[in-house]
């Protein structure tokens, strides 16, 4: 099963938006409403902050949000702070056979 | 508060094998999946397989790592172990265990809460 592919780096200034997208197949992305994105700080464990596609947990800001059109998942972060600065992955489940499969991941800077 | 806390950094050589441990508190053990998932250097994340805590331990696990890995639990203590054998240099990664909530019908097929991470080391 191959990874999700992600754009390795995006950027933007504070209070600025950047989207991040998520390519998977008919077999993953497109397949199942089972997309989830993490945020990861240097040397800490990944963070949930979007499931099923478009659901944030209880504490992530609004700012975070995510959207799927056909086999292509999108992080969108509007509203750009410091904190913000991460590297972000995208998840699917894959089936019953694949279970799940991640993003390459994209490294998220804030200017 | 919910908590998984895993076991040290482990160094080990190649073809040897390492156990990892995953210790649960602040919530209902058998209520969740626990998955392994790693992640080498400067790499993304890789599901490993998991286990459900409750009705014998059914786990599944990734057909990348059929015959190497094996995923087990003590209720008793709320601790999920992950073993790994016949390790190679490619194997070096920070090993992560997380849950997963799940009902008797479905689960959520997303992991709200990581260990903290284990390094393993794989070098002679």
């Amino acid at each position: 099963q191959s990874a999700l592919t992600q754009p390795p780096s995006a950027s933007g200034s504070p209070g600025q938006s950047v989207t991040i997208s998520c390519a998977g197949s008919s077999s993953d992305v497109g397949a199942y409403n089972y997309v989830s994105w993490y945020q990861q700080h240097p040397d800490k464990a990944p963070k949930l902050m979007i499931y099923e596609v478009t659901k944030r947990p209880s504490g992530v800001p609004d700012r975070f949000s995510g959207s799927k059109s056909g086999n292509t998942a999108s992080l969108t972060v509007s509203g750009l702070q410091p904190e913000d600065e991460a590297d972000y992955y995208c998840s699917s489940y894959g089936g019953r056979n694949i279970h799940y499969v991640f993003g390459t991941g994209t490294k998220v800077t804030v200017l | 508060q919910v908590q998984l806390v895993q076991s040290g950094a482990e160094v080990r050589e190649p073809g040897a094998s390492v156990k990892v441990s995953c210790k649960a508190s602040g919530y209902s053990f058998a209520g969740y999946y626990v998955h392994w998932l790693r992640q080498a250097p400067g790499q993304g994340l890789e599901w490993m397989g998991c286990i459900r805590p409750n009705s014998g331990g059914t786990t599944y696990i990734n057909q990348n790592f059929l015959g190497r890995i094996t995923v087990t639990r003590d209720t008793s203590s709320s601790t999920v172990h992950m073993e790994l054998g016949s390790l190679r240099s490619d194997d070096t990664a920070v090993y992560y265990c997380a849950r997963e909530y799940c009902s008797p019908t479905d689960c959520l097929k997303n992991f709200d809460y990581w260990g903290q991470g284990t390094l393993v080391t794989v070098s002679s």
